[in-house]
């Protein structure tokens, strides 16, 4: 599976858009782009993946570019709530593991 | 909706111990992934299961065993523990090749 680089941590205001971009340069044409948080020790939360539209669903949008090397997961308004680590995982469809890499810390401030 | 259930959701044990977490994974749910996370670490693939049948291999250490029976929950048994095995671990499902969802955790703790 491709390899994904996340910055290691974001600031954004409350009520603010949240916008975590992850670079993912050698991804291949079969790999999907998947978003997942993790709020303090819980599970990790599936937030949206794509292929190489961009999606949108009740929680964020995913913004993929053209030539797919890169993303960016969208929170609208976020919410103290928000704070999580954000994970950017590129999987190919094929497959039957998940690798996660080091994420953004996302913190949001009142 | 029903989701991912692990049990137990906190575990004690002494070195050399042998512990045995369980994963009931959703409803029609045919892959069950393992995870490890130590702390201040990130997630680190351990295995997973496919229609009972072990998928794909990561990290896990050959101290660990797992397996998906046929009511598609899993166990991740883990012999001679040591210090360090003490970690989260997550346990995830998914239907065929879609997304995973991940259940709340065992935090294994090794005295």
């Amino acid at each position: 599976d491709a390899k994904t680089t996340q910055p290691p941590s974001m600031d954004c205001a409350e009520g603010r858009a949240a916008n975590l971009p992850c670079n993912h340069s050698t991804i291949s044409g079969n790999e999907y782009v998947y978003w997942y948080r993790q709020i303090h020790s819980q599970g990790p939360q599936y937030i949206i993946h794509g292929l190489k539209n961009n999606e949108t669903n009740e929680m964020a949008s995913l913004i993929i570019t053209e030539d797919r090397k890169s993303s960016t997961l969208i929170l609208p308004h976020a919410t103290l709530r928000d704070t999580a680590v954000y994970y950017c995982i590129v999987r190919a469809y094929t497959g039957n593991q998940f690798y996660f890499g080091t994420g953004t810390s996302l913190t949001v401030i009142p | 909706a029903a989701g991912v259930i692990q049990s137990p959701r906190h575990l004690i044990k002494e070195k050399r111990e042998t512990a045995t977490l369980k994963c009931y994974p959703i409803p029609r749910h045919d892959t069950v992934y393992w995870y490890q996370q130590g702390p201040g670490q990130d997630p680190q693939f351990l295995i997973s299961f496919y229609e009972k049948m072990q998928s794909d291999k990561g990290s896990i250490p050959d101290r660990f065993s797992a397996q998906q029976f046929s009511d598609y929950h899993s166990e991740l048994n883990m012999s001679s523990l040591e210090l360090g095995d003490s970690a989260l671990y997550f346990c995830a499902s998914s239907l065929e090749k879609g997304m995973a969802f991940f259940g709340q955790g065992t935090r294994l703790t090794v005295v």
